[in-house]
């Protein structure tokens, strides 16, 4: 079992609609998780992160984490086609290493 | 601010060969981190480097290597190349303490072997 999996998609939605991206994760070390934008042949850049559990708010996103059932999401409002890249989930703990999924593409259709 | 810069950012190589990727951090980083991505995957973490040591390794061989500098850039060296060692490489940087965590990355080196 992966320590952090992720449906690779890819995901198409109409633009404006409400994106949900979600991850799974099996290490119970992990206390940081992690949300990046990768546009295609660019180095990942990073969305948002939050400690432990609990949600956080950045302008159209939010990331949730429950540690009670190993769940990440990412929730992207009023999608634009800029929006479109793949998305990485990740988690670390102690040991600072990240652990990625495998990522997902998403594409929004004008 | 610069963030992470990278370079080279391609290369081509025949296997056997060897390589040196270079990283300068995000300026107030003092650790560096390796990943390498292959094609359709997540960063797959090589090692962490802080205070000029290797602190964290992941699951590679020997034959990659690095070295963290007094001004905290850092080099990748790989040996030996084989065909699967093409990807993407990808340095991260972050703070000391808990915050080594939240990793900012650089544009990466694409790396062909043929």
């Amino acid at each position: 079992q992966k320590e952090v999996e992720q449906d690779p998609g890819p995901l198409s939605v109409p633009e404006g609609a409400i994106v949900s991206l979600n991850c799974t994760y099996s290490n119970s070390a992990f206390q940081y998780f992690m949300w990046y934008r990768q546009y295609s042949r660019k180095g990942p850049e990073l969305l948002m992160y939050t400690y432990s559990s609990g949600n956080k708010e950045d302008g159209r996103f939010t990331a949730q984490v429950d540690k009670s059932s190993k769940y990440i999401s990412l929730f992207i409002r009023d999608s634009q086609p800029s929006d479109s890249a793949t998305y990485l989930c990740s988690g670390g703990g102690a040991t600072n290493k990240l652990i990625f999924g495998t990522g997902t593409l998403l594409a929004v259709q004008p | 601010d610069a963030g992470v810069t990278q370079s080279p950012t391609h290369l081509i190589k025949t296997r056997g060969q060897q390589v040196t990727l270079r990283c300068s951090p995000k300026s107030g980083h003092d650790t560096v981190s390796w990943y390498q991505q292959a094609l359709g995957q997540g960063p797959q973490f090589i090692f962490q480097y802080y205070e000029e040591e290797e602190r964290q390794r992941g699951n590679f061989p020997d034959r990659f290597s690095g070295h963290q500098f007094p001004n905290y850039s850092s080099e990748l060296n790989v040996n030996a190349l084989l065909l699967g060692d093409s990807a993407l490489y990808l340095c991260a940087s972050s703070l000391g303490g808990k915050a080594k965590n939240i990793q900012y990355f650089g544009a990466g080196t694409r790396l062909s072997v043929l």
